[in-house]
Parts: C-alpha cells; structure tokens; sequence
C-alpha cells in the first residue's frame, strides 16, 4: 500500500514569509508525528497527534510553528515569520496507536530559507 | 528525562568486514530499543527492534544486542554490502510514554 507522503519535497523561502509542508500518513494510521532534522543531526521531535485527543506540542520550537490535523488523515506543519535557523528537513511518520513504538517516516521537505 | 547517545557518529568500514554501532542510554525505564536506517534523500526506516526481555535478536545479517544492567544497546551488521551505506539512528522508549528518544545517528560508509 501507499507510504507516507510528504509535499512539497523541496522548498525555498525568503526570510519572514510563511510556509506550509503536508503530510498524508498511512490510511488507518491514528497516530501522526512531525520531526526536524537539521543538516547531519538527529531527529527533534516536534508534535504529536493521536485521533481526537489533544495534541503534544511540547517539541514546538516556538510560537511560530504550528500544526493541524483535519479529519484525523493529513497534517499540516506551519511555519511563520520564517527564520534562517528554521533550514531543515522537516519529516512526518504515522503508526498504529497499537503499535506506536513502529514510525513509517515520509521522504520529508527539505526547508531552505534564504 | 531520557537521554541516548550514539557512537561513533562516523564509522567506515572495508565491504565485507562487520559493523557495530553502541547507544547508551539513560532511564532503566526504557523497554523497547528500535533501529532505524536513513538512505540519502529519504525518511527513516525501521530495520530491526529488541525488548528489554530479550537479550539479543538477529535478522540476516544484522543483529542487536541489549545490555540492560549497562543500558547500552549495538547493532551489528556483518558481511557489510555498499547498499549498507546510510545513517543509522537508535532510540529507545517507554510503554508508558509514546515518544521515541532518539540517538544522533552513525554515518556508516561501505569502501569498496
């Protein structure tokens, strides 16, 4: 079946302007995360979706970064006031509820603000 | 809270000799120590897990092994191939809490 997905696969901004990265997870999947990876580091967690419970957003850098979840399906992780030190690959992984320890990551979004 | 490391962060190693990666981590609490694979230009991929009631656990030719009185974990790949070549990242969890810790990862390079 289909992975996750993830759109845009690159992208370039200019400082202050605001983006949007998507993430469609695995069908039937209720729990959907968002991750950062900045060049040739590891992986910051940044939030956490589970169906209609409240997310985590306790990994949000700050206040400009925001995330939704409509419908319990796709995600979207947005950005505001975009900042150089947002440059990332932004990654988002799905699981089971059942099986939360096994993430299915999407390629992510490669964030590059200039 | 939860703490792992990884080492070494670069490790190169001749096509056909073994790998090893270590992670240590931190909160005895941790019960589920999963491996994950990252090729360029593409997510993380699971590629072998262990529980901490179990001390070793093989799968071709990788293998991890747990040491839970040390709380440091290794993945061992033999026979290494270039298709082995990737970032590999361990992390570690608790029953009780959803979130993956994780390491920050090994460079692993395959010379031919």
């Amino acid at each position: 079946g289909a992975g996750v997905s993830q759109s845009p696969s690159n992208k370039v901004t200019e400082k202050g302007k605001d983006v949007e990265l998507r993430c469609d997870p695995i069908s039937g999947h209720t729990a959907l995360y968002w991750y950062r990876q900045s060049l040739g580091q590891g992986l910051e967690f940044l939030i956490y979706f589970q169906g209609n419970s409240a997310p985590d957003k306790s990994g949000l850098p700050s206040d400009r970064f925001s995330a939704e979840r409509t419908g319990g399906s796709v995600s979207t992780l947005t950005i505001q006031r975009t900042q150089q030190e947002d440059s990332a690959v932004y990654l988002c992984a799905s699981s089971l509820i059942t099986r939360a320890y096994e993430q299915y990551f999407g390629p992510g979004t490669r964030l590059t603000v200039t | 809270g939860e703490n792992v490391e990884q080492h070494p962060s670069t490790l190169s190693v001749q096509e056909g000799d073994s790998a090893v990666i270590k992670c240590t981590y931190s909160d005895s609490a941790s019960n589920y120590f999963p491996w994950y694979k990252q090729e360029l230009g593409k997510g993380p991929q699971l590629i072998i897990d262990i529980r901490s009631n179990v001390g070793e656990k093989k799968d071709q030719r990788i293998a991890v092994t747990l040491n839970k009185t040390a709380k440091h974990f290794s993945l061992h790949i033999t026979e290494t191939q270039p298709e082995d070549s990737a970032v590999y990242f361990c992390a570690a969890r608790m029953d009780s809490n959803y979130q993956l810790i994780w390491g920050a990862g090994t460079k692993l390079i395959i010379k031919p």
